[in-house]
């Protein structure tokens, strides 16, 4: 079964809103979550890392002040994409990890539409 | 940073065949290597990894050889089935860091044709 859960699967909205998405580790505490951004037909694209209780780790090219992320507890880490716009419509996917050198579990990803 | 190459991009075999994915990757020092299965709007799930310590590893219908020395490593599927059909993603993880992201591939559309 599916070790991690990802909120909202689908969101369509507006240029100019604010959308949150949430990724939980249902059976375990994830010392460190990850979140990947993938575009159509395309590979997964590491955006940034976050560890429970620290600043989030972002990949160069990554806006962090567009891409916030909290990694508020152990099992809960969220994305907020501020003032969305169209070239922002992807696809979002977290994933954690048990420990260090475990492997990745991944949610089933956001599909995010910005009109 | 690193970097991994996919092939093929597509990949269609007839239902009881064998099929195989093959990656490269740039980072020496990269030394885990996991296989996911993606199918549509799904996200990834892992089925299969290999560490730098071990050439190569199986389970049931699914096996992955690793060659440290080419930098490659490769998916091997046996006996496929339709609901083997989905795209496959290779990925590797750079420096010896026990919590860092992963590089993937570009990703292998494997269709299995009844």
């Amino acid at each position: 079964g599916a070790v991690v859960s990802q909120h909202p699967s689908r969101v369509i909205c507006k240029s100019g809103t604010s959308v949150k998405i949430e990724c939980r580790s249902l059976d375990f505490q994830a010392t460190t979550m990850f979140w990947y951004r993938q575009f159509p037909k395309q590979s997964l694209m590491l955006m940034a890392t976050s560890n429970e209780g620290s600043k989030a780790t972002y990949e160069q090219g990554v806006e962090k002040d567009k891409f916030l992320i909290n990694h508020a507890s152990l099992t809960l880490s969220t994305l907020t994409v501020t003032s969305a716009h169209p070239e922002d419509s992807s696809f979002y996917i977290c994933s954690a990890i048990r420990g260090a050198y475990q492997p990745q579990h991944f949610g089933d990803g956001t599909r995010l539409s910005i009109l | 940073g690193e970097n991994v190459e996919q092939h093929p991009s597509t990949l269609s075999v007839q239902e009881g065949d064998s099929a195989v994915i093959k990656c490269t990757y740039s980072d020496s020092a990269s030394n885990y290597f996991p296989w996911y299965k993606q199918e549509l709007g799904k996200g990834p799930q892992l089925i299969i990894d290999i560490r730098s310590n071990v050439g190569e590893k199986k389970d049931q219908r699914i096996a992955v050889t690793l060659n440290k020395t080419a930098k490659h490593f490769s998916l091997h599927i046996t006996e496929t089935q339709p609901e083997d059909s989905a795209v496959y993603f290779c990925a590797a993880k750079e420096g010896g860091g026990g919590a860092d992201g992963l590089t993937f591939g570009k990703g292998t559309h494997l269709i299995i044709q009844p």
